[in-house]
């Protein structure tokens, strides 16, 4: 069965520091991944997504996201954070073949201080 | 381009109660899913429509919960009676099919308080 496991329930960081969340997944076959931001109140938008070509994939909101195969992960990153990226952020790993059926990580509360 | 529409936006039942949320995707989406999103917690599938056929039910709780897509647009889920447990934000979205195009598109939930 797959899985998306996100290590860090809560991350603060200063607005125009670097951001890094973590994303380790767990599929059999080559995944597609993805990921989302959730505002509060709000439903969930994608940012990115990964299904195959360049392990290094540019979303919207400058953020962009890295596909390590031996590692199993699939981490997202943005070299300078705004205060209106504070949200919550969930990792998701999608079957592949037939109707694609998506998993989704327990999510990272992102907090962006001045 | 209109998203997906919920509604409502809010419910507030007693236990045993019954309750029903309505969906309305994106025109043209062949396909409709409807998530249980738990509070800390990554949104679930509950069921998964192509058209107005079922693909994927497997974690839908049977036994309390219904869903009808009916003549492959808007879909209604249902849950009778409701536990304290079904406390949760209940999410629907679509895509244009579920094989070849994977973006799925998220309405604003319905934020359900079972008390």
């Amino acid at each position: 069965a797959q899985s998306v496991t996100q290590p860090d329930i809560h991350i603060t960081v200063s607005e125009g520091a670097s951001l890094e969340l973590r994303c380790n997944y767990s599929y059999g076959a080559t995944p597609y991944l993805f990921w989302y931001v959730q505002s509060p109140g709000q439903g969930l938008q994608l940012l990115l997504k990964y299904f195959s070509g360049d392990t290094l994939v540019q979303g919207i909101k400058g953020f962009e996201a890295e596909f390590k195969r031996s590692q199993s992960s699939f981490n997202l990153r943005k070299p300078s954070v705004h205060w209106s990226d504070a949200a919550e952020y969930f990792c998701a790993v999608g079957s592949s073949g037939g109707y694609q059926k998506v998993t989704f990580g327990t999510g990272t509360k992102l907090q962006v201080i001045p | 381009e209109a998203g997906v529409a919920q509604s409502p936006r809010y419910k507030i039942i007693e236990k045993r109660q019954s309750v029903a949320f309505w969906c309305n995707p994106i025109s043209g989406h062949a396909t409709l899913y409807w998530y249980q999103q738990i509070l800390g917690q990554g949104p679930k599938l509950l069921i998964q429509f192509q058209n107005n056929g079922v693909v994927d039910d497997s974690q839908l709780p049977k036994d309390r919960f219904s869903a009808e897509r009916l003549k492959g647009v808007d879909s209604t889920l249902k849950i009778q009676p409701a536990k304290l447990e079904d406390s949760a934000v209940y999410l629907c979205a679509s895509s244009l099919d579920g094989v070849y195009d994977y973006e799925q598109y998220f309405g604003p939930g319905t934020r359900l308080t079972v008390t």
